[in-house]
């Protein structure tokens, strides 16, 4: 079957650094996409990563490793408003995408 | 302003009752998707469609219905055989080629009186 696996909560404090990891099984593969969610909204893009390696944009970085079925979201220099959470979805052979249950990333001052 | 919209942001449905969320986009997607969320779980894919008179069911489909009858246009139908409706509905599009961003609308809860 297919699966995604991503912790179901962290903690962490302002200004400091977290990875949000994200392990996948899927039935073909064809990218993996984050993104960031606040309570009672809507899911926003942050980032889609297809080939191995890291790809930065400002303080948010993700990284991707095919042969791991293995990504992680990383975010730097912490603020508060990052307080969310973070839902990473693989893109099958059938190019439909399927989604972790999200990590809510808690802030703390 | 291009976007999705959804409407209404909190809808109750009594026993027995049909119910319909809009999702109007403006961004000329050819694709259009509507997910249910429910706390603990993935999003999960009621319907999607990939252009104008089609659909296809999704991983959810039992319960709901809907139509394309228009791009920018397509809504869900909750109907009284969802023994379960209550939970967070998000419709989305795509430019419907490959592996495009989804892009999503506000949302609509649903909650059964």
């Amino acid at each position: 079957g297919q699966n995604i696996d991503q912790p179901t909560e962290m903690t962490a404090t302002e200004g400091a650094i977290v990875q949000i990891n994200c392990t996948y099984q899927t039935s073909g593969f064809n990218g993996l996409f984050w993104y960031q969610q606040h309570a009672g909204e809507a899911p926003t893009f942050l980032s889609y990563n297809v080939l191995d390696g890291l790809e930065e944009k400002g303080r948010f970085s993700s990284f991707l490793s095919r042969s791991k079925g293995y990504s992680y979201l990383l975010l730097k220099e912490l603020q508060m408003k990052d307080s969310a959470s973070y839902l990473c979805a693989a893109l099958d052979s059938n190019y439909q995408l399927i989604w972790g249950a999200g990590t809510k990333l808690i802030i703390k001052p | 302003d291009g976007g999705i919209t959804q409407s209404p942001k909190y809808l109750f449905r009594k026993e027995g009752q049909n119910v319909t969320l809009s999702c109007e986009q403006n961004l000329n997607h050819d694709a259009m998707y509507w997910y249910r969320q429910d706390p603990g779980q993935g999003l999960r894919l009621i319907y999607y469609s990939q252009i104008v008179n089609d659909f296809q069911k999704g991983d959810i489909a039992e319960g709901y219905s809907v139509s394309r009858e228009k791009k920018e246009s397509f809504p869900l139908t909750v109907t009284s055989a969802q023994k379960n409706p209550t939970a967070f509905y998000l419709c989305a599009s795509s430019t419907g080629q490959g592996a495009e961003t989804q892009y999503f609308g506000p949302g609509t809860r649903l909650l059964v009186l």
